[in-house]
């Protein structure tokens, strides 16, 4: 099956970059999808087919998607972003929806 | 405003069964396909089971397959899932989650999320 590989954690300072990439076989030919879990909370979509962002998500948050690498970029990094991340795709040979491990990113 | 509630999560010793449910509004059901996501205690997000909007195409992972059946009833607004033969590793977190589109196969994400129900599975 279809493997989504992630860093289990991501530190940045308030008001950096925060990358967290999400690695598979090829996945610049999938659309990934991203999700933030905040503790106690359920998932909330922040990035979808790569790059794009739900109504209600700020601008910091964007998506890109080459290769065998797809990466979540969220600029000027607030305290409120501090969460668990999670990539996703469709993988067509089981036809099942493949989560990453998730990546804990601490605001230092 | 968009909703789910999941709810029929509990206590259940091992070998039994357990019917999860989770009531939509907010949005028209049978426009969508359905899924369910678990999470283990401290553990990641693992899709379980979609449906589609139809009942006519649906899937499951393969650590449930054979076990759990998943269904809708799109008069009800709800989606359902039958847990049977249930073993100490489906302890979780279960999620009804709300597709982009209406298949569960397909590169569609899932954009609205209910707060869960957990099944505990212990003797």
């Amino acid at each position: 099956s279809y493997v989504l590989t992630q860093p289990p954690s991501v530190s940045v300072a308030p008001g950096k970059t925060a990358r967290i990439t999400c690695g598979g076989n090829n996945i610049g030919s999938k659309s990934v999808h991203w999700y933030q879990q905040k503790p106690g909370q359920a998932p909330v979509l922040v990035i979808y087919y790569d790059s794009d962002r739900p109504s209600g998500i700020p601008e910091r948050f964007s998506g890109s998607n080459s290769g065998n690498t797809a990466t979540l970029t969220i600029s000027r990094v607030e305290a409120g972003d501090e969460a668990d991340y999670y990539c996703q795709v469709w993988d067509s040979s089981s036809d099942h929806k493949v989560f990453g491990g998730g990546t804990k990113l601490t605001v230092l | 405003e968009v909703q789910l509630v999941e709810s029929g999560g509990g206590l259940v010793q091992p070998g039994r069964s357990l019917r999860l449910s989770c009531a939509a509004s907010g949005f028209t059901f049978d426009d969508y396909a359905m899924h369910w996501v678990r999470q283990a205690p401290g553990k990641g997000l693992e899709w379980v089971s979609g449906i589609s909007w139809n009942s006519g195409s649906i899937g499951y992972a393969d650590s449930v397959k054979g076990r759990f059946t998943i269904s809708r009833d799109n008069a009800k607004n709800s989606l359902y899932l039958q847990m049977n033969s249930l073993r100490a590793e489906d302890t979780a977190l279960y999620y009804c989650a709300k597709d982009i589109g209406g298949d569960p196969t397909g590169s569609d994400a899932f954009d609205i999320w209910g707060q869960g129900t957990m099944v505990t599975v212990s003797s």
